[in-house]
């Protein structure tokens, strides 16, 4: 089975650094991807890693740790858009499917 | 943003009919999801495709169905709806099996 856990709720203040973390337990494996998803509004796509280490995308850097099955997606200098889902989702094996954790909502303060 | 055109966008019907969902694409990629978003679980998958003419169940398939006979084409049926299949659902692509998914903007279906 898989089983993917994010925290339910954080909160940061504009400006700030922020890091989602998101645990897994998959049957096979073959990449981790973080989404961002506004209320109201469909995934769109944030970041990948297949292997261990930091892919760094701008204000957006996301970790990967395949022997502790952990990552981390880091949102630095928080802006008010920022206030979001940010979804952690796992390929387990070579089937093309993807699974989602239940997601984390952010929620970014003046 | 993908080309990927969800239809209906809302719809209301009543328990017991059937209700086909429809997404197409136009970027020819080979792989197609059928997900379902509710409040407190997330994003599930129901149903993907591999290929055209090639399908398999996802985390939540029980009630329904899919079909691809064309590379743009992913359709999703209700064979008989019922309440607990009120949900947004969203339709994905991608180009391969390692690539990411691109999401359509949802279907929102009420089931009364």
């Amino acid at each position: 089975g898989q089983n993917i856990d994010q925290p339910t709720e954080m909160t940061a203040t504009e400006g700030a650094i922020v890091q989602i973390n998101c645990t897994y337990q998959t049957s096979g494996f073959n990449g981790l991807f973080w989404y961002q998803q506004h209320a109201g509004e469909a995934p769109t796509f944030l970041s990948y890693n297949v292997l261990d280490g930091l892919e760094e995308k701008g204000r957006f850097s996301s970790f990967l740790s395949r022997s502790k099955g952990y990552s981390y997606l880091l949102l630095k200098e928080l802006q008010m858009k920022d206030s979001a889902s940010y979804l952690c989702a796992v390929r387990p094996g070579n089937t093309g499917k993807l699974i989602f954790g239940q997601g984390t909502t952010l929620q970014v303060k003046p | 943003d993908a080309g990927i055109t969800q239809s209906p966008r809302h719809k209301v019907t009543e328990t017991g009919t059937p209700v086909t969902l429809r997404c197409h694409q136009t970027e020819n990629h080979r792989y197609m999801y059928w997900y379902r978003q509710d409040p407190g679980h997330g994003l599930r998958l129901i149903h993907y495709s591999y290929g055209v003419k090639d399908t398999d169940k996802g985390e939540v398939s029980d009630g329904y169905s899919v079909s691809r006979s064309k590379t743009e084409d992913f359709l999703l049926t209700l064979e008989s709806a019922t309440s607990s299949q009120t949900s947004v659902y969203f339709c994905a692509i991608s180009e391969s099996g390692t690539s990411p998914l691109h999401f359509g903007n949802g279907t929102r279906l009420t089931v009364t």
